[in-house]
This record gives structure tokens, C-alpha cells and sequence, in this order.
């Protein structure tokens, strides 16, 4: 493994509530990412950072929003979910023009 | 990106023999190529890389090839074996973007 973990790995929350998914790397990589995996579309970039405090947004950035205060967490806080919202989101790390590598993956259920 | 569909292409082949799967990317821009392998409840795991200057590159039982006229890459796995079985995907980052396009995956059973 990449010396990454996600949290929490499986949460089941309603409609309306807030949520925050945690990615921690010890691998000291500049670029994390949130992707959010869902069946029939593969993998879609949520938000990126490039470094502390420095985000940008992916293509699905729309009802989430990212904070990256130091190296080591990037955290994807959902700021009222949806059911739309229910998927499986993966953080990733990197340096670009390399391999990212990705974590195991947190799997939420919107109800 | 690429368009998607609602149902993963699969490829069947039997143990022992060799497996292609193709990805078509978009970007003729893109200069750096991943394939990666994904099995069931866990997050993708890196197979092999290849650059834009390069059309070929080995790895231990897979090769992957590069077709930038054609904006082609398609990833050869010798020998399969069923722990082969899995989705296979190739990524793209185009210079200077930062981002990485996925595609949607091949599937890959292997018959025993």
C-alpha cells in the first residue's frame, strides 16, 4: 500500500447532514485528490490540491468542498448530502506527471 | 473525457492465454499513461506506466503499448491467471494539467 487511509472505510448518513471523509498519507506527496466512483461512469474528480491551503475543483465539485490545512490530510466535507451523493469516493496522492496512487476507498450511503 | 456506458465491456479468455484490453484516450495533448487494475471492494492498484515518448514498455508479464497516432494504448497481460480477474482501466494526464481522466474499464474474467 501507498501509505494511505481513508475514514471512515463505511458510513451511512441522511439526507441533509453534513459529512466529512478524512485522507491521511505518510507518503509526503504534494498532489491529493477526491474521486468519487460510481457504476456506468468510472472515476470523476471531485477536488484536487497541489499543496497546504491550495485546492482546485474537478469536474464534480458541486455540493462538495475540500480543506488540506497540512501535507499529510486532505479532508471532502459534503456540506448537506444527497442521495445523489451516494458512492464510493477515493482519495488519491501523487506528484504530477507521475503514478497516483490510491487509497482503499470510503463507501457512503446517502438515505 | 470519454463517453461512458451504463455496462463495463468484458473479456474472457482462459487461463494460461493471453489478454489484451484497449483503452482509447482523448487528449492528444496527454503525455503520461497509466494502467490500473481494480478488483471488487478495493481502491485501483497501479499496473504499469508509459510516456509519450515512448511506444512500448515491459513490465513483468504485462506490456504496455502506445499508439499516439491513433490515440491508442492497449495493455497485454501473458499467461493470464484467475488472479488476473478484475477491471482494468488506463488513465491520462495531459501536460501541465494536474488532473488525471479515467476511463471506464474493461473487465476481465479469466476461465478456468
Amino acid at each position: 500500500d501507498a501509505g494511505i487511509t481513508q475514514s471512515p472505510r463505511h458510513k451511512v448518513t441522511e439526507t441533509g447532514t453534513p459529512v466529512t471523509l478524512r485522507c491521511h498519507q505518510t507518503e509526503n506527496h504534494r498532489y491529493m485528490y477526491w474521486y468519487r466512483q460510481d457504476p456506468g461512469h468510472g472515476l470523476r474528480l471531485i477536488h484536487y490540491s497541489y499543496g497546504v491551503k491550495d485546492t482546485d475543483k474537478g469536474e464534480v465539485s458541486d455540493g462538495y468542498s475540500v480543506s488540506r490545512s497540512k501535507t499529510e490530510d486532505f479532508l471532502l466535507t459534503l456540506e448537506s448530502a444527497t442521495s445523489s451523493q451516494t458512492s464510493v469516493y477515493f482519495c488519491a496522492i501523487g506528484e504530477v506527471g507521475n503514478t497516483i496512487y490510491f487509497g482503499e476507498g470510503s463507501w457512503l450511503t446517502v438515505v | 473525457g470519454e463517453s461512458v456506458g451504463l455496462h463495463l465491456p468484458t473479456l474472457s479468455v482462459q487461463e494460461g492465454d493471453n489478454s489484451i484490453i484497449n483503452c482509447a484516450y482523448s487528449n492528444s495533448a496527454s503525455d503520461y499513461f497509466i494502467w490500473y487494475k481494480q478488483e471488487s471492494g478495493k481502491g485501483p492498484q497501479f499496473i504499469i506506466d508509459i510516456r509519450s515518448n515512448m511506444d512500448k514498455r515491459q513490465g513483468q508479464r504485462v506490456t504496455v503499448l502506445l499508439n499516439k497516432t491513433v490515440k491508442h494504448l492497449s495493455l497485454q497481460i501473458a499467461a493470464t491467471q484467475p488472479g488476473d480477474s478484475a477491471v482494468y482501466f488506463c488513465a491520462e494526464e495531459g501536460s501541465g494539467t494536474y488532473k488525471y481522466i479515467f476511463g471506464t474499464g474493461t473487465r476481465l474474467k479469466v476461465l478456468a
